[in-house]
């Protein structure tokens, strides 16, 4: 079955810190991938997506995310989180198809602290 | 703000009861998402409408159902209410109905509270 996992249930970081975000998805042949997060109280915004090309994808607020074929991987990362990065991240993948709908991992809440 | 809106935002009823939750997608966008989120399901996909047709079904129970309309607004409707049906109901929309370029925007939210 299409699934995405994302080892982390809950990061606590201090402000500066570096943060890796890891996602992996279950094999299924051609896939989109995405990271949305969604801070307290509101919706999910997506952060970065990748459809093709250059594995390595720049993102909004700093973050970016590798995609590593081999591995099945998708992860996520920030260079220096800021106290505004508090929130819980989402990874998706859509499996591509007919079928335009999201596989949502379980959400990694971040907290970082100021 | 993602263009999407959602009404109502909160939403508390009993047991047994049937609700409507409705959409409406960004201009443009032919494609609409319902999606329920919950502590111990995460984020599950429920069901997927393109240009007015069903065109993808996820984990939706029999006991909901949504359309899509001319406007391209959507209803999700769900009856016979159980405790276990207290989530957080997000719609999206996109401008494709396939895979591919396929970003979706989320609206706010209905959280649906059954008592």
């Amino acid at each position: 079955a299409q699934s995405v996992s994302q080892h982390n249930h809950h990061v606590i970081l201090s402000e500066a810190a570096s943060l890796e975000l890891g996602c992996n998805y279950s094999y299924g042949g051609t896939v989109n991938l995405f990271w949305y997060v969604q801070y307290p109280g509101q919706h999910l915004q997506l952060l970065l997506k990748y459809f093709s090309g250059d594995p390595l994808v720049k993102g909004i607020k700093g973050f970016e995310a590798e995609f590593i074929k081999s591995k099945f991987s998708f992860n996520l990362r920030k260079p220096s989180v800021q106290w505004s990065d508090t929130a819980e991240y989402f990874c998706a993948v859509n499996y591509g198809g007919s079928q335009g709908n999201l596989i949502f991992g379980k959400g990694t809440k971040l907290s970082v602290k100021p | 703000d993602s263009g999407v809106t959602q009404t109502p935002k909160h939403l508390i009823t009993a047991t047994g009861q049937r609700v409507t939750l409705r959409c409406s997608p960004r201009s443009g966008d032919l494609s609409v998402y319902w999606y329920q989120q919950s502590l111990d399901q995460g984020l599950q996909f429920l069901i997927q409408y393109y240009n007015g047709e069903e065109r993808a079904k996820g984990n939706i129970l029999e006991r909901f159902s949504a359309q899509q309309f001319p406007d391209l607004h959507s209803e999700l409707n769900l009856s016979s209410l159980e405790l276990g049906d207290s989530a957080l109901y997000f719609c999206a929309s996109s401008v494709a109905g396939t895979s591919g370029l396929n970003e979706q925007f989320f609206g706010p939210g209905t959280r649906l509270t059954v008592l």
